[in-house]
């Protein structure tokens, strides 16, 4: 069946770190792919999105590229800043017409100054 | 500011109680869909509703329900509650029903805890 499986936290990193958030999915089409972003306090937030093989998604300095061969959607940032600590959610969109949205278990982000 | 307001923000209550959670989507907006967000669950999908319709359901528990008014309030409705209920419920909204975009926008949520 369809599942996502993200990368398990949580992450500390110094400021100006490079992050990589892995995130892979398991689908018997080619579901849309997005991250979104939980900041402390609030709800969810779109981050980014791609929706066909190729697709690079990029916002606020972060980048992902929908790996069809690897089913992967993996999130990556070249340097970090603090004001970045959140919890960090890839969601694949299965289902066709009847779509929705199926959550990873989020990854927190935790950037040190 | 997304434009989704939830209410109430922080509710307590006892175990077999019931409570209601009122969802305001954005201006314009014809979908809501409510998510529950625990510690060991993650984030699950529980229902949608499109223009006072259901339109897709998740894994939502018998002892709950939902409904979308006509002005497109959203209500959910959480019954005979146990501690395994504790969780904090998202509403989030989309201006389209299906197919989804995967383009949602939500609330703050509401933290239900039951004692």
């Amino acid at each position: 069946g369809n599942s996502v499986t993200q990368m398990e936290g949580p992450v500390t990193l110094s400021e100006e770190a490079f992050l990589t958030i892995n995130c892979t999915y398991t689908a018997t089409g080619y579901p849309s792919l997005f991250w979104y972003v939980q900041y402390p306090g609030e709800g969810l937030q779109l981050l980014l999105k791609a929706t066909k093989a190729d697709d690079k998604g990029s916002n606020k300095g972060f980048e992902a590229t929908y790996r069809k061969e690897t089913t992967s959607f993996h999130l990556e940032k070249g340097s970090v800043q603090v004001s970045d600590s959140a919890v960090y959610f890839c969601a694949p969109l299965f289902g066709g017409s009847q779509g929705n949205l199926i959550f990873g278990k989020g990854t927190k982000l935790s950037v040190k100054p | 500011d997304s434009g989704v307001t939830q209410t109430p923000k922080h509710l307590i209550t006892a175990t077999g109680q019931r409570v209601t959670l009122r969802c305001s989507p954005r201006s314009g907006d014809l979908s809501v869909y409510w998510y529950q967000q625990s510690l060991d669950q993650g984030l699950q999908f529980l229902i949608q509703y499109y223009n006072g319709e259901e339109r897709a359901k998740g894994n939502i528990l018998e002892r709950f329900s939902a409904q979308q008014f006509p002005d497109l309030h959203s209500e959910l409705n959480l019954s005979s509650l146990e501690l395994g209920d504790s969780a904090l419920y998202f509403c989030a909204s989309s201006i389209q029903g299906t197919p989804n975009t995967g383009e949602l926008f939500f609330g703050e949520g509401s933290r239900l805890t039951v004692l």
